[in-house]
C-alpha cells in the first residue's frame, strides 16, 4: 500500500524553527511531487510549496519565501519541510501530499496523517 | 494569485437529495488543473475529482465534477450520511496553488 507517514507533533516557542518529515512507502519516490499544505485550527487549507524528488527543484508560495525550505533524502524516501522564525499564526496542522509528475495535473491523491505544530510562549 | 471562491459556505440537505457545490476562479485555470477534495472532521483531505471531471480511484459514482475556465461544480447525486464533510476546490494551474475556502455539507 501507498503511505505517507509524518513525524509527530511539535511545540515551539516564537522565533524558533521546526522541521517536519514525510516518509513515503509503496511507490517510486521520484515519480511524484511532494506538496506541503497547512491548516490552522478551524480554518481552511493553505498550499505552501512543492518539491520534485527527481530533480530537487521546488516552488514556494510567496508568503513563505525566506522562511521555508523544502528538502528531501531520496535514499530514505523522505521529504522535509523546515519553517523558521515561527509566529503564533504558524500554529496549524501541516500535511504532506503526493502528486504525480507529468505534463498535466492528477491532483494530490495520497496525504500524510498531518503533523500538529503549536507555537506558543 | 488566483482566488478561488466557493459557494455556498454551508449546505444543509436531507439524505437522498442532490447537492450542488460551486467554485469560481478569479481567472481561467484550465480544466486540467482543477481538483476537488473532501475533508471529514479530524482527517486529512481526500482527493475526489481531478481534471475538473475525472473521479479519483475508489470514489463513488455519485460524485461528479464539471465546468471550465472559471466556473466549476461538484455534484453529489444522492446524499449519504457519510458525505458530511467540508469540500474544497483547488487550482494548480498557476503558482501559488490555491484552495477555495470550503463548503461545509450538513445532513438534515
Amino acid at each position: 500500500q501507498v503511505h505517507l507517514v509524518q513525524s509527530g507533533a511539535e511545540v515551539k516557542k516564537p522565533g524558533a524553527s521546526v522541521k517536519v518529515s514525510c516518509k513515503a512507502s509503496g511507490y517510486s519516490f521520484t515519480d511524484y511531487y511532494i506538496h506541503w499544505v497547512r491548516q490552522p485550527p478551524g480554518q481552511g487549507l493553505e498550499w505552501m510549496g512543492w518539491i520534485n524528488p527527481n530533480s530537487g527543484g521546488s516552488n514556494y508560495a510567496h508568503k513563505f519565501h525566506g522562511r521555508v525550505t523544502l528538502t528531501q533524502d531520496t535514499s530514505m524516501g523522505t521529504a522535509y519541510i523546515e519553517l523558521r522564525s515561527l509566529r503564533s499564526d504558524d500554529t496549524a496542522v501541516y500535511y504532506c501530499a503526493r502528486d504525480k509528475v507529468g505534463v498535466t495535473s492528477y491532483g494530490m491523491d495520497v496525504w500524510g496523517q498531518g503533523t500538529r505544530v503549536t507555537v506558543s510562549s | 494569485e488566483i482566488v478561488m471562491t466557493q459557494s455556498p459556505a454551508t449546505l444543509s440537505l436531507s439524505p437522498g437529495e442532490r447537492a450542488t457545490l460551486s467554485c469560481r476562479a478569479s481567472q481561467n485555470v484550465n480544466n486540467s488543473y482543477l481538483s476537488w477534495y473532501q475533508q471529514k472532521p479530524g482527517q486529512a483531505p481526500r482527493l475526489l475529482i481531478y481534471g475538473a471531471s475525472i473521479r479519483a480511484t475508489g470514489i463513488p459514482a455519485r460524485f461528479s465534477g464539471r465546468g471550465s475556465e472559471t466556473d466549476f461544480t461538484l455534484t453529489i447525486s444522492s446524499l449519504q450520511p457519510e458525505d458530511v464533510a467540508v469540500y474544497y476546490c483547488q487550482q494548480d494551474y498557476n503558482l501559488p496553488y490555491t484552495f477555495g475556502q470550503g463548503t461545509k455539507l450538513e445532513i438534515k
